[in-house]
């Protein structure tokens, strides 16, 4: 399957603290897309990473992607208690359809 | 800043019943899709749609659902006859590209009982 896979599940940290999240994924692929979202919430689209891209900055967000290794990373800088939340990364298949495959998410702790 | 708006946020019906989920989608997209999150799994694909038809749909999306835009700025999802497994949060996200951003809704949380 196409499944991407965060890592970690879990992430607890300070205020002012960087945060970092992996994304895996088994298939090659057009484009990576991080979201956000708050619990029962909806999914706020965060930065979106091409398969030529390899870095991509946003604000205090810095995402990666290595498709050799077929990863991605989501750098949080300076973190802040707002920034508490689930994140999840979702791949679209590079077959010409549109669909995302989402993680499994990592979920955010910003303690103040 | 154009969002996508779903209606309504919460839904409450009775197994067997149909529901209609409704979306606005941002005005100059072409792509649209419903996704479903079943209450702490991940987000799954339903369906996407474009040209007015259906590009491609998951295993989900059986003949209980279907999709249409009735006008030019709606786009709907109904479940004509609904299990309790359908209970879940529905997103609506639209996108201006094939291989762009996809902008997702606030959700519809359905709840069967």
């Amino acid at each position: 399957s196409q499944q991407g896979e965060e890592d970690p599940q879990a992430l607890s940290i300070q205020e002012g603290e960087n945060a970092t999240m992996n994304c895996s994924y088994k298939t090659s692929i057009n484009n990576l897309q991080w979201y956000r979202q708050n619990s029962g919430r909806g999914l706020v689209h965060l930065i979106l990473i091409r398969s030529n891209e390899r870095e991509k900055h946003s604000g205090r967000l810095r995402v990666t992607l290595d498709t050799s290794k077929k990863s991605s990373s989501l750098l949080i800088t300076a973190s802040r208690a707002a920034d508490t939340a689930s994140y999840f990364c979702a791949t679209d298949a590079n077959t010409g359809f549109q669909k995302l495959v989402f993680g499994t998410g990592t979920r955010l702790l910003v303690s103040p | 800043e154009p969002e996508v708006t779903q209606t309504p946020s919460h839904q409450v019906t009775q197994m067997g019943q149909e529901v209609i989920l409704r979306c606005v989608p941002i005005s100059n997209h072409l792509y649209f899709y419903w996704y479903r999150q079943i209450l702490g799994q991940k987000v799954e694909f339903l369906v996407s749609f474009y040209n007015n038809e259906i590009s491609e749909k998951s295993e989900i999306f059986d003949d209980q659902f279907s999709v249409e835009r009735p006008d030019g700025s709606n786009f709907t999802l109904k479940i004509r006859s609904t299990k309790l497994e359908d209970s879940a949060m529905y997103f609506c996200a639209s996108s201006g590209d094939r291989s762009g951003e996809q902008y997702f809704g606030p959700g519809t949380r359905l709840t069967v009982t």
